[in-house]
């Protein structure tokens, strides 16, 4: 299956320092999706970008499909932007995959005051 | 905004009992999965399921069955429980059946001790 691949496995910053997470995918695919998992465990997501860029306030993400990586950025990090980031992917082809992701094993963020 | 709601946050239950996992989306979600996830193997999906009474194997399903009677409402089964089924459970749902390109939503997850 496909692999994904996330670095760096651990970051930790101090407040108002901006980042760059990266996740690179063995296969062409159809769906990437980034996600924040809060201390408590919350599973939150963030950006649905199987191409292109997108912004949403201080994070941005973008994926590059052809060379198969994709990108989130974060900029004037906050503590609250802690916990854990994940990049997931579908590949393409097969008709009946329906939005089956496949997880990276994720980054490891601490942001501190 | 979406929500996917799982019915209980923790739960503690012995080896050989039959355990259920509810969840519930209120989008009107075609797709519905369950997920597992254990330190230092990532989340690995179990189950999912595209439609109601419709059903298909993730990755991980050995020692669990799914149920999808009504559409928001999906359930994880562990026949008999195992103290390796000791994890935390994620249950999400996503729209649009068969277009694959809709963001997934995850309900708070069931962290399951099994003793």
């Amino acid at each position: 299956g496909i692999q994904v691949e996330q670095s760096p496995p651990d970051l930790i910053l101090q407040e108002g320092a901006n980042s760059t997470l990266r996740c690179n995918f063995s296969d062409s695919v159809n769906n990437l999706q980034w996600f924040h998992q809060n201390p408590w465990g919350q599973l939150i997501n963030l950006f649905y970008i199987p191409s292109g860029t997108k912004q949403n306030g201080r994070l941005s993400a973008t994926t590059v499909a052809t060379e198969r990586y994709s990108l989130l950025y974060i900029s004037s990090s906050q503590t609250t932007d802690s916990g854990v980031y994940f990049c997931a992917v579908e590949t393409l082809g097969g008709g009946t995959s329906y939005g089956k992701l496949t997880f990276g094993q994720g980054t490891i963020l601490t942001v501190h005051p | 905004d979406v929500k996917v709601t799982q019915s209980s946050r923790y739960l503690v239950k012995r080896t050989g009992e039959k355990v259920f996992l509810e969840c519930v989306q209120d989008m009107d979600h075609e797709n519905m999965f369950w997920y597992r996830q254990d330190p230092g193997l990532g989340l690995r999906l179990i189950y999912f399921s595209y439609d109601v009474k419709m059903k298909e194997k993730g990755d991980i399903p050995e020692g669990y069955s799914v149920s999808r009677e009504k559409k928001e409402r999906f359930s994880l089964i562990l026949e008999s429980a195992s103290t390796n089924q000791t994890s935390m459970y994620l249950c999400a749902s996503s729209s649009e059946g068969r277009a694959r390109n809709s963001p997934l939503h995850f309900g708070n997850g069931t962290r399951l001790t099994v003793t």
